[in-house]
């Protein structure tokens, strides 16, 4: 098994450009998550899907921010505009049922905005 | 709301030495306790999990176990490697299932 893949690893932009990060789930699992890590605020719980369809995303920071799980093997975090307050390491991970059950996390994309 | 606090870090032995980290909770019922590990450059990794009173979780020679009378579940490990330097997150899920409430992290050190 491949794991959970985040992709790109490393994303740097300017302030006000449109940033995709990309999430391939382990097969098989139910629940995504998208999570958010800096130094400032720790990890932080953006939005959870459960069987592709968005049950929680009151932890997104606002209308710059949004999610999409076309099917269970892809899901997407969009900012559009990015802005240098959202430089941070973006994390998926996906779990077979809820966060009660292991969650596995992928590698994370590290996202800078000049 | 529920809240998981840990120790501050970083916290800095020597090989060999025995660890602990303390991590504290408040939760209004029986919640599922955690221990992850984040690697340098990593994602979080569960190390274990405890889901009842008394439970203790292990792993790779930590391990923790879940007092509910001092609502804690404290990280041990009796001789830690330089392997071991990352860091450790504690964190409790309660209800809904879906909600992981984490701890802010402790960062290992472990000389040689």
């Amino acid at each position: 098994d491949a794991g959970v893949i985040q992709s790109p690893r490393h994303e740097v932009t300017e302030m006000g450009q449109e940033v995709t990060l990309r999430c391939k789930p382990i097969s098989g699992h139910n629940s995504l998550f998208w999570y958010r890590q800096t130094m400032m605020r720790g990890l932080e719980l953006l939005i959870y899907f459960n069987n592709n369809v968005p049950i929680d995303d009151s932890g997104m920071p606002e209308d710059r921010f949004s999610a999409k799980m076309p099917n269970a093997s892809f899901s997407t975090l969009k900012i559009q505009p990015s802005e240098p307050r959202d430089s941070a390491v973006y994390f998926c991970a996906s779990s077979k049922q809820g966060a009660g059950e292991k969650l596995f996390f992928g590698s994370g994309t590290q996202l800078s905005v000049l | 709301g529920d809240s998981v606090t840990q120790m501050e870090g970083p916290v800095t032995l020597s090989e060999e030495a025995f660890l602990t980290i303390n991590c504290t909770y408040t939760a209004t019922g029986y919640p599922s306790l955690f221990w992850y590990v984040q690697y340098p450059g990593e994602g979080l990794q569960l190390l274990l999990k405890a889901t009842k009173a008394d439970d203790k979780g292990s792993n790779k020679g930590f391990e923790a176990t879940y007092r509910k009378e001092t609502t804690s579940f404290h990280l041990e490990k009796g001789s830690v490697q330089v392997s071991d330097s990352a860091v450790y997150f504690c964190a409790l899920t309660e209800g809904s299932n879906y909600q992981l409430i984490w701890g802010a992290g402790t960062k290992l050190i472990i000389k040689p």
